[in-house]
């Protein structure tokens, strides 16, 4: 079954680039949407974007200015760039698969997260 | 953006316990709403999708309801391993959204 695994820096400054990178196992990467979801410490799941394996994506509208997700298929990886980082992008990054059933899409499965935090 | 509503945003419950947690959409959203159960420190997991289907490997425990812009998740008879937060999400619009959360705790 696919596994997903985030890796990346823990700590960014404040108005630098996060950036974080998903290694999937288990399976390709190619012809599947695969997404970055974020949550901030102890709140609630805001999605931020995703990429299908051509390479097309689609980002929240609250944070497009500053989302760049892209794809390596040579390494079954995706990544996600968050450019101007403040305080409030501190949280835990997660990827994700979107599956589907027909018309219905939803998040399955989750890689187990990192948290970046944000420093002044 | 579509917002989602959970309530209770917390509960307290005993094993064996019927629980019910609602979401409601600002918007219809037909059935296009998945629920998830996420544990401290860990990934949220994928319960329901479609309103009402249960996810392979789910117990049938969980059940879930609704369409338009109220529905239900149900526990039929909470175990331990039940108590986390529960998360709807809508993918009936771009973005997709998540509710606040409801945490389910021991009584």
């Amino acid at each position: 079954q696919v596994q997903l695994q985030e890796s990346g820096p823990g700590l960014v400054k404040s108005s630098e680039t996060l950036s974080l990178t998903c290694t999937v196992s288990g399976g390709s990467i190619s012809n599947y949407y695969w997404s970055w979801i974020r949550q901030p410490p102890g709140k609630g799941l805001e999605w931020i974007g995703y990429i299908y394996y051509s390479g097309s994506t689609n980002y929240n509208p609250s944070l497009k200015s500053r989302v760049t997700i892209s794809m390596d298929t040579s390494k079954n990886q995706f990544s996600l760039q968050l450019s101007s980082v403040t305080a409030a992008d501190t949280a835990v990054y997660y990827c994700a698969l979107l599956g589907f059933s027909s018309v219905w899409y939803y998040f399955d499965p989750w890689g187990q997260g990192t948290l970046v935090t944000v420093s002044s | 953006d579509i917002q989602m509503t959970q309530s209770p945003s917390s509960l307290s419950a005993s094993v064996g316990d019927r629980v019910t947690i609602t979401c409601r959409a600002s918007q219809s959203i037909s059935n296009y709403l998945n629920w998830y159960q996420q544990k401290p420190g860990k990934a949220p997991k994928l319960l329901i999708y479609a309103a009402s289907s249960l996810h392979s490997g789910v117990p049938s425990r969980f059940s879930a309801s609704g369409s338009g812009t109220d529905f239900t998740l149900t526990i039929s008879s909470l175990r331990p391993e039940d108590f986390a937060t529960y998360y709807c999400q809508q993918s009936y619009s771009t973005p997709p959204t998540f509710g606040g959360g409801t945490k389910v705790e021991i009584k």
